[in-house]
């Protein structure tokens, strides 16, 4: 299996572009989590799904922040406009019926 | 309001030596306590986890010491070595149930010295 795939693996942006995430989950797992990481926060959980259903998005900070699981095997997270402050590496996660999660490797952003 | 309380931030171990990092948490409802890795540029990965219906699990060099009336549980590693060094998050949730989601520590930079 090639576990949880992200793209971008780097997303260089200026300040009120729109940016887009992507995850790919493990095949068969039905919970999707979208995480940010910052030095001065740690991990933070922003979103997550369950079978394609969004379950508790209070992690995320502001309507300027979305996500969506159109099916079992993608999902988006999107920034409209990005700001500096959003500069972090986003982790997404996926968990099958056990309860451990496998993250990706991560998207590192960085807004000018 | 953070439920997790990871310390230290930041150790530093010789080779050989035994690294200890505790968490305590404040939610008595929580009962899955694992421990993630994580390696620069990588994302976090689990290393050992702990249900609270026992007070110790060990698997290799890591082992989960498990207090539950003092809401406390700690990571030791024994004969560090400098491939552990990393960054260790521990973590705490609710299994089962319709909202399941991990409560992580702030971290803990490990640095182990040849």
């Amino acid at each position: 299996d090639a576990g949880v795939i992200q793209s971008p693996r780097h997303e260089v942006t200026e300040m009120g572009q729109e940016v887009t995430l992507r995850c790919k989950p493990i095949s068969g797992h039905n919970s999707l989590f979208w995480y940010r990481q910052t030095m001065m926060r740690g991990l933070e959980l922003l979103i997550y799904f369950n079978n394609n259903v969004p379950i508790d998005d209070s992690g995320m900070p502001e309507d300027r922040f979305s996500a969506k699981m159109p099916n079992a095997s993608f999902s988006t997270l999107k920034i409209q406009p990005s700001e500096p402050r959003d500069s972090a590496v986003y982790f997404c996660a996926s968990r099958g019926g056990l309860s451990e999660q496998y993250f990706g490797p991560g998207t590192r952003l960085t807004v000018t | 309001q953070q439920q997790v309380k990871q310390s230290p931030q930041s150790l530093i171990v010789q080779k050989g030596g035994i690294s200890i990092i505790n968490c305590a948490y404040e939610n008595t409802a929580f009962d899955y306590f694992p421990w993630y890795q994580q390696f620069p540029g990588k994302g976090p990965a689990l290393l050992i986890a702990i249900r609270p219906d026992v007070s110790e699990k060990k698997e290799g060099r890591f082992t989960i010491s498990f207090n539950k009336s003092a809401k406390q549980f700690s990571l030791h590693i024994m004969d560090s070595q400098p491939g552990d060094s990393a960054t260790y998050f521990c973590a705490a949730s609710i299994v089962g149930g319709s909202n399941y989601k991990l409560t992580f520590g702030k971290g803990t930079l490990l640095t182990v010295n040849p």
